[in-house]
């Protein structure tokens, strides 16, 4: 199964100042997938970002806020952009383990609080 | 994705079964059931999933109705280490199980195992 590095493990940012998230996998993957978790909620699905595209974005997230990098197979980025309180959240990545793996595999996440 | 509904919460004794339900009454022919869970603090772990047959893991079992309207996971002995949110996923898949593409989680089922 693919093993996920995700850093910074946690963090406290001020208001208005930007953090990137960085999702290191041990093995190539085609797709991974940026999460948030709110405090008390379930994972909702920020964005899919592909090697070589631009990332895909859910409904109610936008590029310019969570905007993401994809420069190669194991590696991808998510920066959460001039934060405000409201961006406090667990973020995490995803991957797909891929043909005859059948979970999908998540990094630890990374608890962001923004005072 | 088929919808699913699962109970808010469930309690279960220490070295019983845990039997977690899910319903799916709209799954379609080529959906898969999966179950996952996060565990406080950690990011979502895949723990079995099946089409039609009931399957056994060293993790858990899994028992699909005749109809394939619903589904219930069983940790046959829960521990306190158990204890977690345990997510319920339909969604289309290969011949082999293997899905691709974004997951989605609903709200889940939180499980306390108690001593």
């Amino acid at each position: 199964s693919a093993v996920i590095s995700q850093k910074p493990s946690r963090d406290i940012c001020q208001r208005g100042t930007s953090l990137t998230i960085q999702c290191q996998v041990d093995s190539q993957v085609t797709m991974m997938f940026w999460y948030r978790q709110q405090p008390g909620q379930s994972l909702t699905l920020i964005a899919t970002a592909n090697q070589g595209s631009e990332a895909t974005y859910e409904s109610g997230f936008v590029i310019d806020k969570f905007p993401i990098s994809r420069p190669n197979l194991t590696f991808s980025t998510l920066t959460v952009s001039n934060m405000s309180p409201e961006d406090s959240s667990i973020y995490l990545c995803s991957v797909e383990k891929g043909s005859g793996n059948y979970g999908y595999t998540f990094g630890s996440g990374t608890r962001l609080t923004v005072v | 994705d088929a919808k699913t509904t699962q109970p808010t919460s469930m309690d279960c004794a220490e070295g019983r079964a845990a039997n977690l339900p899910c319903n799916h009454s709209t799954i379609s022919g080529n959906e898969y059931v999966y179950w996952y869970r996060q565990i406080h603090s950690q990011g979502p772990q895949y723990i079995i999933h099946g089409l039609k047959n009931n399957e056994t893991n060293e993790m858990a079992s899994l028992i699909i109705t005749e109809d394939r309207k619903s589904s219930t996971l069983i940790l046959p002995h829960a521990t306190l280490r158990d204890t977690a949110v345990y997510y319920c996923i339909v969604r289309v898949a290969d011949a082999g199980g293997t899905s691709y593409g974004k997951l989605t989680f609903g709200q889940g089922t939180i499980l306390t195992v108690h001593p």
